[in-house]
């Protein structure tokens, strides 16, 4: 059963066009993330949100805005990608317990023509 | 400065013999360490975390890791490897009392017919 869903699963968007990603979950956690993932490397944080309290990273550049309107989505919103933000996009979702492991999507891979 | 370092790049292994996948740690207080895994093309998956108890925590698809404090280590093992375990492997922990993952630089093992 899926339980964190990213939609699309590829996204093509141009050089300055606003992309938006989509995330939602069935688990009805309460801690929501958004990594941003570039060849095989270690998922960076780019935000997170606990409940409606909103955890922005300090190098998240201010190119990435997200949303969460209820408990179960969150949207990444890239309002001028660059060729630079080309990557994948993983959401993932907690319980807001530290012992709890972290859900992870299947990810969104971001092309930037 | 809190970090997770895995320093092997690259683990290749026979199918059927058994694989060592290496993490150290170092986090202020109690340690919350987990094992992911992630296929091509694909999010992260969890495999196994050790918040306290028994130092020796199994976890999915025969996986295991052994948490040693002396050594602020945490390895991911197996005992006999599979070709389908040919992944990209990551060890994380919480940061601090956030809900924030520290990660490893991820190690790609191979495992070879």
């Amino acid at each position: 059963d899926a339980m964190v869903i990213q939609n699309p699963r590829y996204q093509v968007t141009q050089f300055g066009k606003p992309v938006t990603l989509s995330c939602s979950q069935t688990l009805n956690h309460n801690v929501m993330y958004w990594y941003q993932q570039k060849s095989s490397q270690a998922p960076k944080l780019l935000f997170h949100y606990y409940d409606k309290d909103f955890n922005n990273e300090a190098d998240t550049p201010d190119n990435f805005q997200s949303r969460r309107p209820n408990t179960s989505f969150c949207f990444l919103d890239i309002r001028s990608p660059g060729l630079g933000d080309a990557a994948m996009y993983l959401c993932a979702t907690s319980r807001g317990d530290r012992g709890y492991e972290q859900y992870f999507g299947p990810g969104t891979r971001l092309t930037v023509t | 400065a809190q970090s997770v370092a895995q320093p092997e790049d690259q683990v290749n292994v026979a199918e059927g013999n058994p694989l060592t996948v290496k993490c150290t740690y170092s986090v202020s207080g109690n340690p919350y360490l987990f094992w992911y895994v992630q296929y091509p093309n694909r999010g992260l998956q969890f495999l196994l975390k050790y918040i306290t108890g028994d130092n020796l925590v199994k976890g999915s698809y025969g996986f295991e890791a052994e948490f040693n404090k002396s050594q602020t280590s945490f390895h991911l093992k197996k005992p006999s490897a599979l070709v389908s375990d040919s992944a990209l492997y990551f060890c994380a922990a919480y940061m601090d009392s956030s809900y924030k993952l520290i990660f490893g630089s991820g190690t790609r093992l191979l495992v070879r017919p």
